[in-house]
């Protein structure tokens, strides 16, 4: 893999359903793996930060797992509420610090 | 509060004029990026600059040009020899050279037309 890839594109869900995204990665020359969760009109805001290998985060209804043998990361999301409509922009950095960004999916939860 | 500021949020000019967008951080950052996002795509960085006085080439630097005097000041060039200037353009700076992750201004929509 030479570009960070995300899957799927965009996800349309209703209110509570759980639902999860994928991220691959080169895993050469990895240094860390990043989410970010972007709202329209506002600034992408830093979701988590992974760099080892079994690397799982979480924050409330929101979790993510790193591989890095096999480059790619899963971001999760418990219950979706229609609050968590947002796209949901991922990132490989390498040893030279620079951010490789994916297309991003855009998740829509409806009431 | 600290945080990046990028202006205008919308920007129109015509065809075969040059427009520079504004990126300010109060962050203490040392680097700082410019990213163009056109739809379907990822964020395609670029320019970056890790410390004042001194710039890199991203993956499309073909038609923009920066400069940066100031640590807080990253201004873009969007020029008339770029060839598809509408798009979205966000603005991010970094403390530690990327390593830990980007915060990101809230971009700026340029229409030329």
């Amino acid at each position: 893999i030479l570009n960070v890839e995300q899957s799927p594109q965009s996800l349309h869900v209703q209110e509570g359903d759980s639902t999860n995204f994928t991220c691959s990665f080169p895993s050469s020359n990895f240094y860390a793996l990043h989410w970010y969760r972007w709202e329209t009109a506002k600034s992408p805001e830093a979701l988590f930060v992974m760099t080892l290998n079994g690397d799982e985060k979480k924050k409330g209804r929101i979790s993510a797992t790193l591989n890095t043998k096999e480059g790619y990361s899963y971001l999760y999301i418990k219950g979706s509420q229609p609050e968590d409509s947002a796209t949901y922009l991922c990132a490989s950095s390498s040893n030279t610090g620079k951010l490789i960004f994916g297309q991003g999916t855009t998740l829509q939860v409806k009431p | 509060d600290g945080g990046i500021t990028q202006s205008p949020k919308y920007l129109f000019r015509k065809e075969g004029q040059n427009v520079t967008l504004s990126c300010e951080q109060n962050l203490n950052h040392d680097a700082m990026y410019w990213y163009r996002q056109d739809p379907g795509q990822g964020l395609r960085l670029i320019y970056y600059s890790q410390i004042v006085n001194d710039f890199q080439k991203g993956d499309i630097a073909e038609g923009y040009s920066v400069s940066r005097e100031k640590k807080e000041s990253f201004p873009l060039t969007v020029t008339s020899a770029q060839k598809n200037p509408t798009a979205f353009y966000l603005c991010a700076s970094s403390l530690d050279r990327g390593f830990y992750g980007y915060t990101f201004g809230s971009g700026t929509r340029l229409t030329v037309v």
